[in-house]
């Protein structure tokens, strides 16, 4: 089956930025998206870029897909510690839900 | 302002003992998926619905769960009996697979089975 890829953990320093990575490997993927999970809370779309777009920005986030090499990419500029979460990278190919797979999540620590 | 309801929030139960966690999707959402998180596996696919038949429960261990929709409003997974191993937080999302996919998640079910 289809598979997204991240690392479980990531620590920066609060004001600096940071940048979470996430590879796929379906090649017919026409979205891909960013959810956030603070704690306690059900996981919710922070952002979502189409397949034919390399990049989306929006305030201090920006989206950065490399469709050749199944990469996408979510940087957060100058992070804050409301910032702390754990960040699921998805890719969905259509044709229902059969077509969305999850990755595991990305736990960003925020260091004072 | 539509969202995904489940009960209960927290359960915690004694090894051997049935638990039952409940699902109200979003109004008009033909898609339900169940999920499970912990912090060794992350997020698990356990199984998911549309328009309220079961297309893929492959994820669930179906000696003893079981997932289920009674009617559009309410979808159901069963542990029966439960095990110290299902501890988890159990998340249930509904969509209805626009053009872009998005789903909709419940806060969650912690569940501790001692």
């Amino acid at each position: 089956g289809e598979d997204v890829e991240q690392s479980l953990f990531l620590s920066v320093r609060e004001g600096d930025s940071s940048v979470i990575n996430c590879t796929y490997t379906d090649s017919s993927s026409t979205y891909l998206y960013w959810y956030k999970q603070e704690p306690g809370a059900g996981l919710q779309l922070l952002t979502y870029i189409f397949s034919n777009m390399d990049m989306k920005q929006d305030q201090r986030l920006t989206v950065l897909l490399n469709k050749k090499d199944k990469h996408l990419s979510l940087r957060i500029a100058d992070t804050q510690t409301g910032d702390s979460a754990i960040y699921f990278c998805a890719e969905y190919s259509g044709g229902g839900a059969d077509g969305l797979t999850f990755g595991k999540g990305t736990h960003l620590i925020i260091q004072p | 302002d539509a969202r995904v309801t489940q009960t209960p929030r927290d359960k915690v139960t004694e090894m051997g003992q049935e638990v039952t966690m409940r699902c109200q999707p979003i109004l008009g959402h033909n898609t339900v998926f169940w999920y499970r998180q912990t912090m060794m596996q992350g997020l698990e696919l356990l199984a998911y619905f549309r328009n309220r038949a079961p297309l893929d429960d492959s994820g669930m261990p179906k000696d003893r769960f079981s997932a289920e929709m009674p009617d559009a409003t309410l979808a159901t997974l069963k542990i029966q009996p439960s095990e110290p191993r299902d501890s988890a937080v159990y998340f249930c999302a509904s969509g209805s697979f626009d053009a872009t996919g998005e789903l909709f998640f419940g806060e969650g079910s912690r569940l501790t089975v001692l």
